[in-house]
């Protein structure tokens, strides 16, 4: 497909249980940003790849969130020991260039509830 | 640090009248300002942005911005309102040197038939 593909769409989890959210960024694009929608909310900025280099990871909430881009294109959000709080929206968006004020493509986002 | 700050978490406006979604940044440098609308169970998409060119920006689907300095604002208008305008609209500031992404907390916009 052309756009940013997220999977899966939605994702129910038992507290304590490990995740892992997959995004597939637009072919070629450089950046990929990975952010969390709380509901109600605006989307707070998680972390940031630059081809497999991950540049900033500073909105990561705890150390149970961990995220890779091993190639470069494909990348997979890891979340250990789910908690309730972690019950969100977690988007993707990818862009063509290297500078973070590029216009961002967002995939559909991946629903996670933790029960 | 950069924020952005959008008054009225829900507007409606009737079907044909005019649509004003209000967006205040805070950047310690000249920002890029952008609107991403999201409509149900989907992502966002950019409707606008600024990244200090003309002032006045126009944006897909009718609507336009105007970036005034002075207010700190980049308020999103659209003359006439659409049943399908109803969605999200995200508000987000970009400073240079590669700072966060950040987003307001969204306006709902509900169009009355």
């Amino acid at each position: 497909g052309a756009g940013v593909s997220q999977s899966p769409r939605y994702k129910v989890a038992k507290r304590g249980q490990d995740v892992a959210l997959r995004c597939d960024p637009i072919s070629g694009h450089v950046s990929l940003f990975w952010y969390q929608q709380a509901l109600g909310q605006g989307p707070e900025f998680l972390t940031y790849f630059q081809n497999e280099a991950q540049l900033d990871k500073s909105g990561l909430p705890s150390d149970r969130f961990f995220a890779e881009r091993p190639e470069g294109s494909v990348s997979t959000l890891k979340i250990q020991r789910t908690q309730q709080e972690d019950s969100a929206v977690y988007l993707c968006a990818s862009s063509q260039a290297s500078g973070r004020h590029d216009e961002q493509f967002f995939g559909p986002g991946t629903r996670l509830t933790v029960l | 640090a950069q924020s952005v700050t959008q008054l009225g978490s829900h507007v409606s406006v009737s079907e044909g009248a005019l649509v004003l979604l209000r967006c205040n940044y805070s950047s310690s440098v000249p920002p890029y300002l952008f609107w991403y609308v999201q409509y149900p169970n989907q992502g966002l998409q950019l409707l606008l942005k600024y990244t200090s060119a003309a002032t006045l920006v126009k944006g897909i689907n009718g609507f336009e911005a105007e970036f005034k300095k002075s207010e700190t604002s980049f308020h999103l208008t659209k003359p006439s309102a659409h049943m399908s305008d109803a969605a999200e609209y995200f508000c987000a500031v970009s400073e240079n040197y590669g700072q966060n992404f950040v987003f307001g907390p969204g306006t709902r916009l509900s169009v009355l038939p």
